[in-house]
C-alpha cells in the first residue's frame, strides 16, 4: 500500500540552527499539506500545495519557515532559525480530490518529532 | 474564535462495550466532518467522513453521527477491543468554502481495557 515518507523521523537542534524536514506524497496526489502538532493538541495547518504552487501559506511563520515543492511531487519545509517553541511533530498530508468520488481524506506521513534545545 | 473542541479526558472503557466520544464546532456548520485515528508518536490515519446532509454513517464497529442543529458530531466504537485503544481526532474544513484544509481537535484518548 502507497504511503507518504518522511524523512528524518527525529530532529534534535540547538536554538538558532537551521532544520529542514522532507516529504514524499504517495504518488499522483497533487495536494499535499504541512502540518505542527504540538503535543496534546491536533494537527494546525501550516501550508497547503497544488502541484507545485501554494494555495495557502496563511498560518506559515514566514519570518523563519519557509516551504517548497518545485516540481509538485516532494516537498521540504525548513526552519531558520529555530526557536525552542518549534519543538513539535512535524506532519506531511497528501491528498487527492481530483478522483472522482474523492472524500478529500488525508494520508498522513509518520511524522517528524523535533526537539530544539 | 472558531473552535473544535473533543473531550480533553481520556475515556477508560472495557473490552465489548460501545465507547462514544463527542466532537463540538462553534460558528458555521461545515460541509463535512471527517474523523481520523492516531496512535503514539504516528501520523493520523483516516476513518471516516460524514457529509451535513447525511445523519449517520457506518465502517465495520464505527458509527459516526452529524448533528448539525446541536453542532455536534458523536463517534461510536462498539463491541471495542484493546487494539481500539489510540487518540480519536475529529475535523472539519477549515473555512465554508475549503474542501482540503481542515482544522482538528485537539483528540480524545481511548483506552481499552481486557
Amino acid at each position: 500500500e502507497a504511503e507518504v515518507a518522511q524523512s528524518p523521523r527525529y530532529k534534535i537542534t540547538e536554538k538558532s540552527q537551521a532544520v529542514a524536514f522532507w516529504c514524499d506524497p504517495i504518488s499522483g496526489h497533487a495536494t499535499l499539506y504541512w502540518y505542527r502538532q504540538i503535543l496534546g493538541q491536533g494537527p494546525e495547518l501550516l501550508v497547503q500545495f497544488q502541484d507545485e504552487s501554494v494555495v495557502d501559506d496563511s498560518q506559515l511563520p514566514k519570518d523563519r519557515f519557509s516551504a517548497e515543492r518545485l516540481k509538485g511531487v516532494d516537498s521540504t519545509l525548513k526552519i531558520q532559525p529555530a526557536e525552542l517553541g518549534d519543538s513539535a511533530m512535524y506532519l506531511c498530508a497528501s491528498s487527492s480530490p481530483r478522483l472522482a468520488g474523492s472524500s478529500y481524506e488525508q494520508y498522513f506521513g509518520p511524522g517528524t518529532r523535533l526537539t530544539v534545545t | 474564535s472558531q473552535k473544535i473542541e473533543q473531550n480533553s479526558e481520556a475515556l477508560n472503557i472495557q473490552e465489548g462495550k460501545t465507547a462514544t466520544l463527542t466532537c463540538n464546532y462553534t460558528n458555521y456548520s461545515p460541509a463535512y466532518l471527517q474523523w481520523y485515528r492516531q496512535d503514539p508518536g504516528r501520523g493520523p490515519v483516516f476513518l471516516l467522513l460524514i457529509r451535513e446532509n447525511e445523519k449517520e454513517k457506518r465502517k465495520e464497529r464505527l458509527k459516526v453521527t452529524f448533528d448539525t442543529t446541536l453542532k455536534q458530531s458523536l463517534f461510536h466504537i462498539t463491541a471495542s477491543q484493546p487494539a481500539d485503544s489510540a487518540t480519536y481526532l475529529c475535523a472539519r474544513p477549515l473555512t465554508t468554502d475549503s474542501w482540503g484544509k481542515l482544522q482538528f481537535g485537539a483528540g480524545t484518548q481511548v483506552v481499552v481495557t481486557p
